[in-house]
């Protein structure tokens, strides 16, 4: 079965500064994908940004980026130039690219951005 | 806003109740997934529900059970509740072909929040 592990539960980050956040997931499958999704305050559950494992070019959404490395199943997540809206829990999550499967979620880390 | 609706926003209610959370999904969206976040198990999936039928089945209880409808919303049933059901219950959606290797993306929902007391 597939997992997905984040290692660090908090985080924080200067404002305008750069922070990163890890995922490893762990699967015997050669198509998927990863996703980060962020939850505010609010609760809600947002997409970031994802990468489909056989691109090989990282994606990048404005101040959010990749660094997708498929042999070691690595999937961290950067964000440049930190806001205060950037707070919030962020969760990687892996999805099967042979299956109708669900989500399969990491446990999360807790983002703080510190004015 | 991500074009998934959930109702009810909060529902409080007691222990051995009945309760029903209802989801609708982004237009054009024909499958339909719920997942239970408690504090200390996180995100979990329930079930997924593609175009009326079920399609896949996570960690749902026997006690909970869900369907899609002809005009493709979604409702979670949730029987003889207990305390360790207070969570926030969200429904995602997605496109999701009928061919295997969809690279549809699941938008979510902003959730219902279940307190039994």
């Amino acid at each position: 079965a597939q997992t997905v592990t984040q290692s660090q539960p908090e985080m924080s980050v200067q404002e305008a500064e750069t922070v990163t956040l890890s995922c490893t997931y762990d699967t015997s499958e050669s198509d998927y994908y990863l996703f980060w999704y962020k939850q505010p305050p609010s609760r809600q559950m947002i997409l970031v940004i994802r990468q489909e494992a056989y691109k090989q070019q990282n994606a990048t959404e404005n101040r959010f980026s990749v660094n997708f490395q498929k042999a070691a199943k690595s999937f961290s997540l950067k964000i440049s130039d930190s806001q205060l809206g950037d707070a919030a829990m962020y969760f990687c999550a892996y999805r099967s690219g042979s299956s109708y499967d669900k989500v399969i979620f990491g446990p999360g880390t807790s983002l703080s951005v510190i004015p | 806003d991500s074009g998934v609706t959930q109702t009810p926003k909060h529902l409080i209610t007691a222990t051995g109740q009945r309760v029903t959370l209802r989801c609708s999904p982004r237009s054009g969206d024909l499958s339909v997934y719920w997942y239970q976040q408690s504090l200390d198990q996180g995100l979990q999936f329930l079930i997924q529900y593609y175009n009326g039928e079920e399609r896949a089945k996570g960690n749902i209880l026997e006690r909970f059970s869900a369907q899609q409808f002809p005009d493709l919303h979604s409702e979670l049933n949730l029987s003889s509740l207990e305390l360790g059901d207070s969570a926030l219950y969200f429904c995602a959606s997605s496109v999701e072909s009928s061919l295997a290797g969809s690279t549809d993306t699941q938008y979510f929902g902003p959730g219902t929040r279940l307190t039994v007391l």
